[in-house]
């Protein structure tokens, strides 16, 4: 089946700009992730969802990222007058459950940030 | 101290060779322990996970957990140059379902 997908692929920002990067999870998986990876790290968490509801925002760097998922299924992160330490690779990922099952990743949005 | 630690490398190893690798983690109530290996320009891509104490095998892969220790370890057997990547670990804590990442070891193998 079908895997995890993200559009668009490669964005390039204007500082200042607001972008908005989309994920498409595994049909039917309950639980979706948006995790940031800068170049040469490891990812690092951003948001939670399980169906709708937004559980756990912790991680977003701050109130110019926003995230939303209205139907449970397809999810959408914001980020509001980017800036230069916004360029990242965004990683979404999706999982079939609501407790701690594995995880699968898309291919992720190279945002450059000029 | 990080939530996950990896050494970052790069390790070198033959081909044929056994690669070895650790992460630590910080967070004594962990219980999911996952490992992914990345290819340059690719998104993470499972490869095993572990949840109790011991040695789990899955082809050329042997996962490792140590919760007394709170370390993780995965062994690549019979290692090839399509196993060239970075591997990270990451790690679920107790109460939650994000994972938390090491920061990738890269693993360079030389035919």
């Amino acid at each position: 089946g079908a895997g995890v997908s993200q559009s668009p692929r490669y964005k390039v920002a204007k500082r200042g700009q607001d972008v908005a990067l989309r994920c498409d999870p595994i049909s039917g998986h309950v639980s979706l992730f948006w995790y940031q990876q800068a170049l040469g790290q490891g990812p690092e968490f951003l948001t939670y969802f399980q169906n709708e509801a937004q559980l756990d925002k912790s991680g977003l760097p701050s109130d110019r990222f926003f995230a939303e998922r209205p139907e449970g299924s397809v999810s959408t992160l914001k980020i509001q007058r980017t800036q230069q330490e916004d360029s990242a690779v965004y990683l979404c990922a999706s999982s079939s459950g609501t407790f701690q099952e594995t995880q699968y990743f898309g291919p992720g949005t190279r945002l450059l940030v000029l | 101290q990080k939530e996950a630690e990896q050494n970052s490398g790069p390790l070198s190893v033959p081909e044929g060779a056994i690669a070895s690798l650790n992460c630590t983690y910080s967070d004594r109530g962990s219980q999911s322990f996952f490992w992914y290996r990345q290819y340059s320009g690719k998104s993470p891509e499972l490869i095993m996970f572990i949840y109790s104490n011991g040695d789990k095998e899955d082809g050329r892969f042997t996962a490792q957990l140590n919760k007394a220790s709170q370390y993780v370890s995965l062994l690549i057997r019979d290692s090839q140059p399509s196993d060239s990547a970075t591997y990270l670990c990451a790690v679920i804590a107790a109460a939650g379902n994000k994972l938390t990442f090491g920061g990738g070891t890269r693993v360079l193998v030389k035919p």
